[in-house]
């Protein structure tokens, strides 16, 4: 059984950093694209980043770059988000989220953790 | 940056009848070298994560009802709901895979009338 769950949400204050980690299991995670996606209380969607399998290519929405950094552990099947700088309009659910294992991460998701919760708030 | 536009915000239909959600792309998002739509359809119910129901625009996940049906090319798509059932209430997101940043629509929310 495919599964994904998120660790390390909290509060932080404006300017803060903060790391979350996903553990992963129920698959080989080497193959597949992964993913973070929010949504902020009582909002929508928003993808955050993704990272390619070999953790060489990332890619990041232009509200997060420069910011937060996106990275994996293939050998013990971690994905994390590293986030700087963080400002109130982060505060989000963030999810962890599968891609696909066709070796693009031009892909939705298919598994979704339950998401950890971040506050960005004084 | 590609804009998905869902129609309506809100949605309430009877149990038994039809349910059509819209969504439309600032630009194209078929590929022409291999003719696919690079959209996707999620649902998410209250308290959970989102639960992809279709990719290719049309290409129906497993384990999804066939009351639940997507179409569309180019820039305009449509999720029906062909008979909706009380366990269909949720929110209804499509998502472009076209090209970064992936963008989502803004959501429309389907209740029992």
């Amino acid at each position: 059984e495919v599964q994904l769950v998120e660790s390390g949400g909290g509060l932080v204050q404006p300017g803060g950093s903060l790391r979350l980690s996903c553990a992963a299991s129920g698959f080989t995670f080497s193959n597949y694209c992964m993913n973070w996606v929010r949504q902020a209380p009582g909002e929508g969607l928003q993808w955050v980043a993704n990272i390619k399998q070999d953790g060489n290519e990332k890619y990041y929405v232009d509200s997060v770059k420069g910011r937060f950094t996106i990275s994996r552990d293939n050998a013990n099947n971690s994905l994390f988000l590293e986030m700087d700088s963080l400002r109130a309009e982060d505060t989000a659910v963030y999810y962890c989220a599968r891609g696909d294992n066709s070796g693009s991460c031009y892909r939705p998701a298919d598994y979704w953790g339950q998401g950890t919760l971040v506050t960005v708030s004084s | 940056d590609i804009v998905m536009t869902q129609s309506p915000d809100s949605l309430a239909v009877s149990l038994g009848e039809r349910a059509t959600i819209n969504c439309k792309s600032s630009q194209s998002v078929l590929y022409n070298s291999n003719k696919n739509n690079y959209l996707a359809w999620y649902q998410q119910k209250p308290g959970q994560p989102p639960k992809k129901l279709f990719y290719w625009a049309s290409a129906r996940e497993s384990g999804v009802p066939d009351r639940f049906s997507g179409s569309g090319s180019g820039t305009e798509f449509t999720l029906t709901i062909s008979s909706l059932q009380a366990e269909d209430v949720a929110v209804y997101y499509c998502q472009q895979y076209y090209s970064f940043p992936l963008t989502f629509g803004g959501g429309t929310n389907v209740e029992i009338k």
